[in-house]
């Protein structure tokens, strides 16, 4: 079965400044995906980025940009230029691909991300 | 534009009455469609999935079940509530072989 740890239960960051949320996770398999979700105060999930494993070249989405580190099992959310619409709890998710149809997320904890103005 | 929706947006009910809880997606055919649910400050748990019409896995025993009677229908149920089953639902929708899922709003459960 897979794992996704989170550690950090809460981080806080200064308006304009860049911060890096951590995302270990544990698994045998060679084939996955990895995602960053952001839930704000809304509660609804929204999609960040995601990182296919069998690419080396690390994600980006405008200010978000992952450091996925496949050997170490460590992938990384960077956001740069903090914005105070970032406040939200963030979640690292993993996904085994199968053969099959559907897809099973496995999700961690979650990190709550303030930003200060 | 695809758009998924689910209410309602709270409910509250005793324990021991029926639970439904509905989740559409609009603007795609043949989603996969799953059920999650969240605890207070914890991450999210899968709690079925669905690939198709009828067709439904579920991934923890408990005390709900999960029907698809259209293709962008899918309904989380219970036919007595327990406290333990308070939480955040949140349904999701995923083109097939997309590996992208989308959440709904969500139904936020208090069973008192």
């Amino acid at each position: 079965a897979q794992t996704v740890t989170q550690s950090q239960p809460e981080m806080s960051v200064q308006e304009a400044e860049t911060v890096t949320l951590s995302c270990t996770y544990d698994t045998s398999e060679s084939n996955y995906y990895l995602f960053w979700y952001k839930q704000p105060p809304s509660r609804q999930m929204i999609l960040v980025i995601r990182q296919e494993a069998y690419k080396q070249q690390n994600a980006t989405e405008n200010r978000f940009s992952v450091n996925f580190q496949k050997a170490a099992k460590s992938f990384s959310l960077k956001i740069s230029d903090s914005q105070l619409g970032d406040t939200a709890m963030y979640f690292c998710a993993f996904m085994k691909l199968h053969t099959g149809a559907n897809s099973k997320l496995t999700f961690g904890k979650g990190i709550t991300l303030s930003v200060r103005p | 534009s695809q758009t998924i929706h689910q209410w309602p947006a709270t409910l509250v009910q005793p324990v021991g009455s029926p639970l439904s809880l509905e989740c559409t997606v609009e603007g795609t055919s043949n989603p996969n469609l799953y059920w999650y649910r969240q605890a207070a400050g914890r991450g999210l748990q899968l709690l079925f999935y669905s690939v198709g019409i009828g067709q439904i896995s579920s991934e923890v025993p408990q005390n709900l079940s999960a029907s698809r009677p259209q293709d962008r229908q899918f309904i989380l149920s219970s036919k007595k509530l327990l406290l333990s089953d308070s939480g955040f639902y949140l349904c999701a929708w995923e083109a097939g072989g997309n590996y992208e899922q989308y959440f709904g709003p969500g139904t936020r459960l208090t069973v008192t």
